[in-house]
């Protein structure tokens, strides 16, 4: 069965650091990967998404993640947070012929001024 | 502007009472999904639809109706049957059931039961 692993529950970092959030993933096919944030109360927005060609994407808000099919990992990143970038994020995967999305657990960014 | 829209933002209910929480989309997407959010439990999937008057339960569809009468909505109903409706509520679209889509989601509804 599929499976999304997001291994940090939480994380906090101090603004204007790095940031690389990580995600794993267990699927058969060739895997369609998304990452989603969301701010408390809110709906969830797509950040970047991952279907073919290039393995380095860009998204919206300065974020970047790359598709390393070898370590089956989708790792987002962010040369420097801002105090706006604390939110919830999610890592979901999908695949040709699949109904659904796979969704992580998420992970807690918390930034610290 | 095109997008999915959930109402109402706060929904509160006796406990015994059906709720219907309601999804409409003008994306003119196929796909439509209903999920339920609790604190740190991430995302779990009620029902889905990929097609006008047809639906399929998902992880968690007990105590949950839906309907899909239309294209651009898919009401889903809290039943007095569901032990723990206390939840945020979260509707989503995508352009086609499978493939590579992404899914929009709506800004949610909170539901508290007492």
């Amino acid at each position: 069965a599929q499976s999304v692993t997001q291994p940090d529950i939480h994380i906090t970092v101090s603004e204007g650091a790095s940031l690389e959030l990580r995600c794993n993933y267990s699927y058969g096919a060739t895997p369609y990967l998304f990452w989603y944030v969301q701010s408390p109360g809110q709906g969830l927005q797509l950040l970047l998404k991952y279907f073919s060609g290039d393995t380095l994407v860009q998204g919206i808000k300065g974020f970047e993640a790359e598709f390393k099919r070898s370590q089956s990992s989708f790792n987002l990143r962010k040369p420097s947070v801002h105090w706006s970038d604390a939110a919830e994020y999610f890592c979901a995967v999908g695949a040709e012929g699949a109904q659904k999305l796979v969704f992580g657990q998420g992970t807690r960014l918390t930034i610290n001024p | 502007d095109g997008g999915i829209t959930q109402s109402p933002k706060y929904l509160f209910r006796k406990e015994g009472q059906n709720v219907t929480l309601s999804c409409e989309q003008n994306l003119n997407h196929d796909a439509m999904y209903w999920y339920r959010q609790d604190p740190g439990q991430g995302l779990r999937l009620i029902y889905y639809s990929q097609i006008v008057n047809d639906f399929q339960k998902g992880d968690i569809a007990e105590g949950y109706s839906v309907s899909r009468e239309k294209k651009e909505s898919f009401p889903l109903t809290v039943t007095s049957a569901q032990k723990n409706p206390t939840a945020f509520y979260l509707c989503a679209s995508r352009k086609k059931i499978a493939g590579p889509y992404e899914q929009y989601f709506g800004p949610g509804t909170r539901l508290t039961v007492t």
